[in-house]
């Protein structure tokens, strides 16, 4: 079974308003979580990683006051879309991982996101 | 910085074998996962390859050679549903990957 679970599947939400997507570790823990963005036909970009107790690292280009990221416990980082825009409709994915090894990484599911 | 290049569309008849190449030039290198991802999916985990060499798993094969910043993906004995992008992806530090931009596979009878 999933070992990441992401909430919601889908969400279509108008253009000004806020939305937040949720990124969860089951069954354990994890002290850093990453965000990825993909348009149609492209490959996945990292938006940011996301830090237990502390803020988040974003990559360049992304903007943070926009993409409010908080890792408020060790199985849990949300990814606030705020005052939302039609280009800012994506699918948003989140990854963790288990273990110190590189093979341990897993992804949620995938949160597509429809502004209108 | 992270450059990782792969073909962007690849076409192959079922049964036949296809090779998806990935070059990549990273600061900081610890492994090479390849992952499948149909539209619309998230990405699933195919292989990963910190070491060079061949990993072979059923029908799908990993190779690397870190010396030459290269990789392969080999698929064998096609099937219709391996018609997907895959997506070759390095991580260097911690558990953070920078993914290629990925080779979209069309299988055909």
């Amino acid at each position: 079974g999933a070992v990441v679970s992401q909430h919601p599947s889908w969400v279509i939400c108008k253009s000004g308003t806020s939305v937040k997507i949720e990124c969860r570790s089951l069954d354990f823990q994890a002290t850093t979580m990453f965000w990825y963005r993909q348009f149609p036909k492209q490959s996945l970009m990292l938006m940011a990683t996301s830090n237990e107790g502390s803020k988040a690292t974003y990559e360049q280009g992304v903007e943070k006051d926009k993409f409010l990221i908080n890792h408020a416990s060790l199985t849990l980082s949300t990814l606030t879309v705020t005052s939302a825009h039609p280009e800012d409709s994506s699918f948003y994915i989140c990854s963790a991982s288990q273990g110190q090894t590189g093979n341990t990484i897993y992804f949620g599911e995938g949160s597509w996101l429809t502004v209108v | 910085g992270q450059n990782i290049d792969q073909p962007t569309e690849m076409t192959a008849t079922e049964g036949a074998i296809v090779q998806i190449n990935c070059t990549y030039q990273t600061s900081g290198f610890n492994g090479l996962f390849w992952y499948q991802q149909h539209a619309g999916e998230a990405p699933t985990f195919l292989s990963y390859n910190v070491l060079d060499g061949l990993e072979e798993k059923g029908r799908f094969s990993s190779f690397l050679s870190r010396s030459k910043g290269y990789s392969y993906l080999l698929l064998k004995e096609l099937q219709m549903k391996d018609s997907a992008s895959y997506l070759c992806a390095v991580t260097g530090t911690a558990s953070k990957l920078t993914f290629g931009t990925g080779t979209r596979l069309q299988v055909t009878l």
